[in-house]
């Protein structure tokens, strides 16, 4: 069966060290892979897209890797702050089976807080 | 910056009654979206909608749900015969072509008694 999973239900890291979270996919083959921020009561806000032809991506203190031998992405906060408390979700677009209209699968999400 | 807009942010209706959804996509994109969340649970896509028709649904989406693009901007999804468990965050979402990131809304909350 197809699933995603985020390894890790919360994390709780020190103010200034690096975050990173991790999503694992079986029975997918992505076109790409995007990463959000929730917060409690919000709508899910874009961070990252990562294709499937792509490594690695990079913006600002965010770094997002692709590995689809591994079936696996990392997300990293550097220098992570108070404000980055947030809930962190990855999904993915599957391309197998043809023309993909973007229907989007969810990871059911990591809660981070970073502590000061 | 363009954004998802939605509204109301908060509905409250009787089982069994209709309700309605609205939503503005942002004004150059599209595909437009609806995915739900109930409390606690992942993000769950409803339905999918590019050139003025359904182009993907999932097995919620049943006769119940219905969505339209009535004048070019709005982009609503209505519920015909509310039931208890139809309660969530109900999410909009759009995005300006095939394969690039989809932006969302920040919801509608669904409480239905």
């Amino acid at each position: 069966s197809q699933k995603i999973e985020q390894n890790s239900e919360a994390l709780n890291i020190q103010e200034g060290k690096t975050a990173t979270l991790t999503c694992n996919y079986t029975n997918y083959s992505p076109a790409y892979l995007q990463w959000y921020r929730q917060d409690p009561g919000r709508g899910p806000v874009f961070l990252l897209l990562i294709r499937e032809n792509e490594k690695e991506k990079r913006k600002e203190r965010l770094k997002v890797t692709f590995d689809t031998t591994l079936k696996q992405s990392l997300f990293h906060i550097t220098a992570s702050q108070p404000a980055d408390s947030a809930t962190y979700l990855c999904a993915l677009e599957n391309k197998a089976g043809g023309t993909s209209y973007g229907k989007l699968t969810f990871g059911q999400g990591t809660i981070l807080t970073v502590h000061p | 910056e363009p954004e998802v807009t939605q509204t109301p942010s908060h509905q409250v209706t009787q089982m069994g009654q209709e309700v309605i959804l609205r939503c503005v996509p942002i004004s150059n994109h599209l595909y437009f979206y609806w995915y739900r969340q109930i409390l606690g649970q992942k993000v769950e896509f409803l339905v999918s909608f590019y050139n003025n028709e359904i182009s993907e649904k999932s097995e919620i989406f049943d006769d119940q749900f219905s969505v339209e693009r009535p004048d070019g901007s709005n982009f609503t999804l209505k519920i015909r015969s509310t039931k208890l468990e139809d309660s969530a965050m109900y999410f909009c979402a759009s995005r300006k072509d095939i394969y690039y990131e989809q932006y969302f809304g920040p919801g509608t909350r669904l409480t239905v008694t």
